[in-house]
């Protein structure tokens, strides 16, 4: 089966703490993005990859740190940096625009982050 | 900069009755629009989406969207609902040149017995 797939579920952040969330897929798929959802305000961009080796911020990078060493992977790590780190996280992933408008984000399940 | 409005955050509705979830966006530029669904606890799905063409696009489960660019809206309306639909959904535009999927705030649909 193609798709996206994080990892853990459920993940729990003593004060101080790096985690790092994991965030595979398998579609072959050129970009990666990370996005940070809490109630009632949708979701908010935190970094994307377009390219293995590059990737940007979003609108809320402070905090978050991504690599992108593979083109399946895109882990996110959150330091302890990230004041308010409690939310649900969801990966998702796309073929980078070329010729047609075939840039339609496909979503992980999502990681919930809760702080001990 | 690209923006979306979700004007209902939440949506009562008897079972069997039409639904109506209203998106309003603006951009200075051609974009693309898309409707996506989220259960509990679950990442989003895709439900339709609008990229050029007809203004009127379905998804395979009764929802439909029309695409208009002279109210800059992309409401998404159901006939009639199923308990099944009770569910977040959420409108997101993107630019048609750019990176960026900007979500609305989400609309939450409780559909009732």
């Amino acid at each position: 089966d193609g798709g996206i797939t994080q990892s853990p579920k459920y993940l729990f952040r003593k004060e101080g703490q790096n985690v790092t969330l994991s965030c595979e897929q398998n579609l072959n798929h050129d970009a990666m993005y990370w996005y940070r959802q809490d109630p009632g305000q949708g979701l908010r961009l935190i970094y994307y990859s377009q390219i293995v080796n590059d990737f940007q911020k979003g609108d809320i990078a402070e905090g978050y740190s991504v690599s992108r060493e593979k083109k399946e992977s895109f882990p996110l790590t959150v330091t302890s940096a990230q004041k308010n780190p409690t939310a649900f996280y969801l990966c998702a992933s796309s073929i980078r625009d070329r010729v047609g408008p075939q840039e339609t984000q496909y979503f992980g399940p999502g990681t919930r982050l809760l702080v001990l | 900069a690209q923006s979306v409005t979700q004007l209902d955050s939440q949506v009562p509705v008897f079972e069997e009755a039409p639904v109506e979830l209203r998106c309003n966006y603006s951009s200075s530029v051609s974009v693309y629009l898309f409707w996506y669904v989220q259960y509990p606890n679950q990442g989003l799905q895709l439900l339709l989406k609008y990229l050029s063409g007809s203004t009127l696009v379905e998804s395979i489960n009764g929802f439909e969207a029309e695409f208009n660019k002279s109210q800059t809206s992309f409401h998404l309306r159901k006939p009639s609902v199923h308990i099944s639909d009770t569910a977040e959904y959420f409108c997101a535009v993107k630019e048609a040149a750019g990176n960026k999927l900007t979500f609305g705030g989400g609309t939450r649909v409780l559909v009732k017995p």
